[in-house]
């Protein structure tokens, strides 16, 4: 089955500085990666996906990049602010799965 | 825009009772699905229905079934709880059974003493 790996595990930056979170997945017919965020006592919220034919994705101060040739996608935070605090989780659909495979998580936390 | 909606948000059960979680989708969504996530772990995937109809299973226990109903709400019945099952479980929704954009409920945090 599909394994995604997420890394790193915590990451703590000023405020205005950027954020990068990284991910790998193990099956090669995945062809769908979404992050979401989850604050305290709620729900995960998807925040920005991106589908295989695509190789970068933006939306504000957010993005997302794939790389499908080494199986690895990230996400971009720019001009952080303290309300981006979470948990970020990426995650992956296997192939002939319709249900979402997710990574570790990362805890971020942006310093005022 | 109206989100997934999930009933209780708090539940605590003894070892060995029942319990019947809920869940309202999107409206016009018709694909739901259930997760399960333990705590400091990520969600886990128990089971997914679409047009009330199985779609896809995933590490559900024998002592948990689910289903969707006409109005596309669904309902998790947990029977002969153990302390393991204490947990929180989300519901997600979406447009079609191909698993994207999915989006999640606030969750049943579930306490088993």
């Amino acid at each position: 089955g599909e394994n995604v790996e997420q890394h790193p595990s915590t990451l703590s930056v000023q405020e205005g500085d950027s954020a990068v979170i990284k991910c790998t997945y193990s099956d090669s017919a995945s062809n769908y990666f979404p992050w979401y965020k989850q604050e305290l006592g709620k729900g995960p919220q998807l925040i920005i996906d991106i589908r295989s034919n695509v190789g970068e994705k933006k939306d504000q101060r957010i993005a997302v990049t794939l790389n499908k040739t080494a199986k690895h996608f990230s996400l971009h935070i720019t001009e952080t602010q303290p309300e981006d605090s979470a948990v970020y989780f990426c995650a992956a659909i296997p192939a002939g799965r319709r249900a979402l495979t997710f990574g570790s998580g990362t805890r971020l936390q942006v310093q005022p | 825009a109206a989100g997934v909606i999930q009933s209780p948000r708090h539940l605590i059960k003894e070892k060995r009772e029942t319990a019947t979680l809920k869940c309202y989708p999107i409206p016009r969504h018709d694909t739901v699905y259930w997760y399960q996530q333990g705590p400091g772990q990520d969600p886990q995937f128990l089971i997914s229905f679409y047009e009330k109809m199985q779609s896809d299973k995933g590490s559900i226990p024998d002592r948990f079934s689910a289903q969707q109903f006409s109005d596309y709400h669904s309902e998790l019945n947990m029977s002969s709880l153990e302390l393991g099952d204490s947990a929180l479980y989300f519901c997600a929704s979406s447009l079609g059974r191909d698993g994207r954009e999915q989006y999640f409920g606030p969750g049943t945090r579930l306490t088993v003493t």
